[in-house]
């Protein structure tokens, strides 16, 4: 099993849409979580944090379920902007940090 | 926040023959990394760079493959060597510092091997 799951994607969905991406993490050690955003062709930069009470920013929520072992991404009223692919990352303090293969959306008009 | 620097950008390279990628960061960092990141795939992990010593390579990459140098806290190479069409990739360079929750990265190296 891989250290780091997401969903396969593409996700297409309609500028507008709610939009949300899972990640499942294997060690249960961890102790900080991330999502990155890499736009096609650019590298990958943090999007925000995800804490243990979850939190927002702005059009993005992100929550933590550490008995499940699970991280997600919610995405309100999606723009064409969004369109990228979604890294979730995962880290023991003071080691690697560990990238899932990430999700890809394309938001339509 | 830091701004990493790399070059060359891309190169088409022959087979059997090296190169070395340059990563500069603008400020002193605790934590340097090489990644390769295949087309539509996510980033592999090659391995740390450590300051003054011998790089930390992760399963499946050896130093005689991809030496990597740290001369001081803001400077780092990677030499692909003997190349093949195999290692064509993006090369990305990374930095952290220490008890930090932002991991930054260069731009990248888009590296063709004919």
């Amino acid at each position: 099993r891989k250290e780091v799951e997401q969903d396969p994607g593409p996700f297409n969905v309609p500028e507008g849409a709610t939009v949300a991406f899972n990640c499942t993490y294997s060690n249960s050690a961890s102790q900080s979580f991330f999502w990155y955003r890499q736009d096609c062709r650019k590298e990958p930069k943090l999007l925000m944090s995800v804490y243990s009470s979850g939190n927002e920013d702005g059009r993005f929520t992100a929550q933590l379920n550490r008995a499940s072992q699970y991280i997600s991404l919610l995405i309100r009223d999606s723009k064409l902007s969004d369109s990228a692919t979604y890294l979730c990352v995962v880290a023991y303090y003071g080691q690697n940090f560990v990238f899932g293969p990430g999700t890809r959306l394309s938001v339509l008009p | 926040s830091a701004v990493i620097s790399q070059k060359p950008s891309r190169d088409i390279c022959q087979r059997g023959t090296s190169l070395t990628i340059q990563c500069q960061v603008d400020s002193q960092v605790t934590m340097m990394f090489w990644y390769r990141q295949q087309p539509g795939q996510s980033l592999t992990l090659i391995a740390t760079a450590n300051q003054g010593s011998e790089a930390t390579y992760e399963s499946g990459f050896v130093i005689d493959k991809f030496p990597i140098s740290r001369p001081n806290l803001t400077f780092s190479t990677l030499t692909v060597s003997n190349m093949s069409p195999e290692d064509s990739s993006i090369y990305l360079c990374s930095a952290r510092t220490s008890g930090s929750n932002e991991q930054f990265f260069g731009p990248g190296t888009r590296l063709t091997v004919l």
